[in-house]
């Protein structure tokens, strides 16, 4: 298995500012993703964390609000730009580690954010 | 990715087997069944997954019909700490594309004393 650490763990934001999320993994992964998981909803695919190129983004995110960067196998960050209230939501990293032949994915605890 | 569809919500009480349902009339032949589950404010987390047999691990069985139209996740003795949303995802095994889910809304599952 894969030990992810998120940080933070939960903040509140004001109105138009920015935060970045980091997101640790203990072992090199193949890949890394990022979801949003909006209060009461399931889980969405925000994008896929390339490493040392540009992140691929699913339909409706965008790389100015949601700038992500994933320098080496083992980090990424995950930047949620001019924050709005609808921004509110748990922010996960998930990672596909290299060693493992079943497919799974593992998740971080992720990241609450409040926007006030 | 075949679209899934799980009911909204079931019970179960302590002690009994869960049988969570799945619908993916849609899967394609190379296509996995996969199932997850979300406890309150953790992350999810991966339960087991297969293709056309019948799967069985520490957690949980899988049951997948003989024309793979459906499937049923099996907790043998649910307990209180079973109690959370799983989810039922269906997703090819081939390219990088597969690793990614496609989350559902789930089945809320409570465990009852």
């Amino acid at each position: 298995s894969a030990v992810i650490s998120q940080k933070p763990s939960r903040d509140i934001c004001q109105r138009g500012t920015s935060l970045t999320i980091q997101c640790q993994v203990d072992s090199q992964v193949t890949m890394m993703f990022w979801y949003r998981q909006q209060p009461g909803q399931s889980l969405t695919l925000i994008a896929t964390a390339n490493q040392g190129s540009e992140a691929t983004y699913e339909s409706g995110f965008v790389i100015d609000k949601f700038p992500i960067s994933r320098p080496n196998l083992t980090f990424s960050t995950l930047t949620v730009s001019n924050m709005s209230p609808e921004d509110s939501s748990i922010y996960l990293c998930s990672v596909a580690v290299r060693r493992t032949n079943t497919g799974e994915l593992f998740f971080g605890e992720g990241s609450r954010l409040t926007v006030l | 990715d075949a679209k899934t569809t799980q009911p909204t919500s079931m019970d179960c009480a302590e002690g009994r087997a869960a049988n969570l349902p799945c619908n993916h009339s849609t899967i394609s032949g190379n296509e996995y069944v996969y199932w997850y589950r979300q406890i309150h404010s953790q992350g999810p987390q991966y339960i087991i997954h297969g293709l056309k047999n019948n799967e069985t691990n520490e957690m949980a069985s899988l049951i997948i019909t003989e024309d793979r139209k459906s499937s049923t996740l099996i907790l043998p003795h649910a307990t209180l700490r079973d109690t959370a949303v799983y989810y039922c995802i269906v997703r090819g095994d081939s390219g990088a594309g597969s690793y990614q889910l496609t989350f559902g809304k789930g089945t809320k599952l409570s465990v009852i004393p």
